[in-house]
C-alpha cells in the first residue's frame, strides 16, 4: 500500500524558513517523480514543484528562487525547503507521487501539512 | 503558462442526476489532462488520467473525454458520496496548472 506522510509544517514569521518532509513507502521511491502541491485556505490547488527520479527539478514562478525541492532515495523521503516565506505561502502542502517518472499526473497524495506564515 | 478554465464553478444537482463538467485549456495539450475529486478536509483523489483513462478503483459512473483544448468529466448518476469539488489539471508542460474547481452541491 502506498503511503505518503508529510511532516514539518507549522507557524513561521514572514521572512522565515521551514522544511517539509514526506516519508514514502509501499513503492520503489527512486523510480517515480514526486511533487508538492499546495492549497491556500478556501482556495484551489496550486502546483509548487516536481523532482524526477533523476533529480531534474521544476518550480512554479511564485516560489522559484525561494523554495528548493530535493529527495533522498536512500531514505525514501521527499523534502521542500522553504525560505523567505510570505503570507501568501500560507497553505496546506501536499506531497504527491506521480504515475511515472515524468511527473505529469498525481496518483497518490499525502494527508497534507499546514504551513502558516504570520507575525 | 497554460491556463485551465472550468465551467461551471458550481452546480446543484440531485442524487441520480447526470452531471457534466467542462475544462478548457488555453492551448493544445493533446490528451494530457487529469481530473481529481476533493472532499472537504481531504486530499485530492485522482479519477481520470490522460483525458479518458480510468484510475483503478474509481466507480464506472465517472468518465472523461476530449482532446486538444476541450475536455469533459461526466458523472452518469450522481451518488451521495460524489458531492465534492472537482479539478482538472494539464499534464502537458511545466508549470503544471489546475482549473479553479467545480463544486458539486446537493440540490
Amino acid at each position: 500500500e502506498v503511503q505518503l506522510l508529510e511532516s514539518g509544517g507549522g507557524l513561521v514569521q514572514p521572512g522565515g524558513s521551514l522544511r517539509l518532509s514526506c516519508a514514502a513507502s509501499g513503492f520503489t521511491f527512486s523510480s517515480y517523480a514526486m511533487s508538492w502541491v499546495r492549497q491556500a485556505p478556501g482556495k484551489g490547488l496550486e502546483w509548487v514543484s516536481t523532482i524526477s527520479g533523476v533529480y531534474t527539478t521544476n518550480y512554479a514562478d511564485s516560489v522559484k528562487g525561494r523554495f528548493t525541492i530535493s529527495r533522498d532515495n536512500s531514505k525514501n523521503t521527499l523534502y521542500l525547503q522553504m525560505n523567505s516565506l510570505r503570507a501568501e505561502d500560507t497553505a496546506v502542502y501536499y506531497c504527491a507521487k506521480s504515475i511515472t517518472a515524468a511527473g505529469r499526473t498525481f496518483i497518490y497524495w499525502g494527508q497534507g501539512a499546514l504551513v502558516t506564515v504570520s507575525s | 503558462d497554460i491556463q485551465m478554465t472550468q465551467s461551471p464553478s458550481s452546480v446543484s444537482a440531485s442524487v441520480g442526476d447526470r452531471v457534466t463538467i467542462t475544462c478548457r485549456a488555453s492551448q493544445d495539450i493533446s490528451n494530457w489532462l487529469a481530473w481529481y475529486q476533493q472532499r472537504p478536509g481531504k486530499a485530492p483523489k485522482l479519477l481520470i488520467y490522460a483525458a479518458s483513462g480510468f484510475q483503478s478503483g474509481v466507480p464506472s459512473r465517472f468518465s472523461g473525454s476530449g482532446s486538444g483544448t476541450d475536455f469533459t468529466l461526466t458523472i452518469s448518476s450522481l451518488q451521495p458520496e460524489d458531492f465534492a469539488t472537482y479539478y482538472c489539471q494539464q499534464a502537458n508542460s511545466f508549470p503544471r496548472t489546475f482549473g479553479q474547481g467545480t463544486k458539486v452541491e446537493i440540490k
